[in-house]
């Protein structure tokens, strides 16, 4: 299994909604990340775990809440969003820093 | 700041023509940069990557250079295919496990 599993691939939220991503690697990968990113833009780092541990928050809002339960996988939590977090959010993972990363399809998120 | 940024938003090809995808990054210290292909609707792709020791890298029909001395970096596709159109963003490894991409650059491959 070669791949980075996202899931829901489609999501539309109220901003009073809670809801989760989800995410799943089975490569062995030790990093998981999450990125965001806009239309026309390039992916913006969110979060980054290694090792199960949370290394890396680019300043991410609260309303953004990662958890990394085992170490195939990986959920962002979402609470009381606004209409400007509407965006394709994009789990990756990867062996360590050299080697790249393999991506997921993404979950296209649309607050209303 | 640190940015890594591309010279040409969009490119247009004739098929069965090569291809030349520029990026220009601004940390000297940075010593790994990739290339990544996005299509519509898909997460960004793996391409080919190189080291700051090195000065060309090549793979199946593309090409990556880097010149340290000016910061650039581009990549070369051979024989561009309708298959290749896409988003190409050049990426940076800035720190442990941080990667700065830029803006990308929007390949569009005519018949």
């Amino acid at each position: 299994d070669t791949e980075v599993t996202q899931t829901p691939k489609h999501l539309v939220m109220g901003m009073t909604n809670k809801k989760s991503l989800k995410c799943e690697q089975h490569m062995g990968h030790r990093a998981m990340y999450w990125y965001k990113q806009k239309a026309k833009k390039p992916p913006e780092l969110m979060f980054v775990y290694s090792y199960e541990k949370l290394s890396i928050n680019e300043s991410v809002p609260s309303r953004f809440s990662p958890e990394c339960p085992n170490s195939s996988l990986l959920n962002l939590h979402l609470h009381a969003l606004q209409p400007e977090d509407s965006a394709l959010y994009l789990c990756a993972s990867s062996r360590g820093q050299v080697y790249g990363y393999t991506f997921g399809s993404g979950t296209r998120l649309t607050v209303v | 700041g640190e940015s890594v940024g591309l010279h040409l938003p969009t490119l247009s090809v004739q098929e069965g023509d090569n291809s030349i995808i520029n990026c220009a990054y601004s940390n000297s210290a940075s010593d790994y940069f990739i290339w990544y292909k996005q299509e519509s609707g898909k997460g960004p792709q793996f391409i080919i990557d190189i080291r700051s020791n090195m000065d060309k890298r090549q793979g199946q029909r593309v090409t990556v250079l880097l010149n340290k001395t000016v910061k650039h970096l581009s990549l070369q596709i051979a024989a561009t295919q309708p298959g290749d159109s896409a988003v190409y963003f050049c990426a940076e490894i800035v720190s442990y496990d941080k990667v700065i991409f830029g803006p990308g650059t929007s390949l569009s491959v005519i018949p």
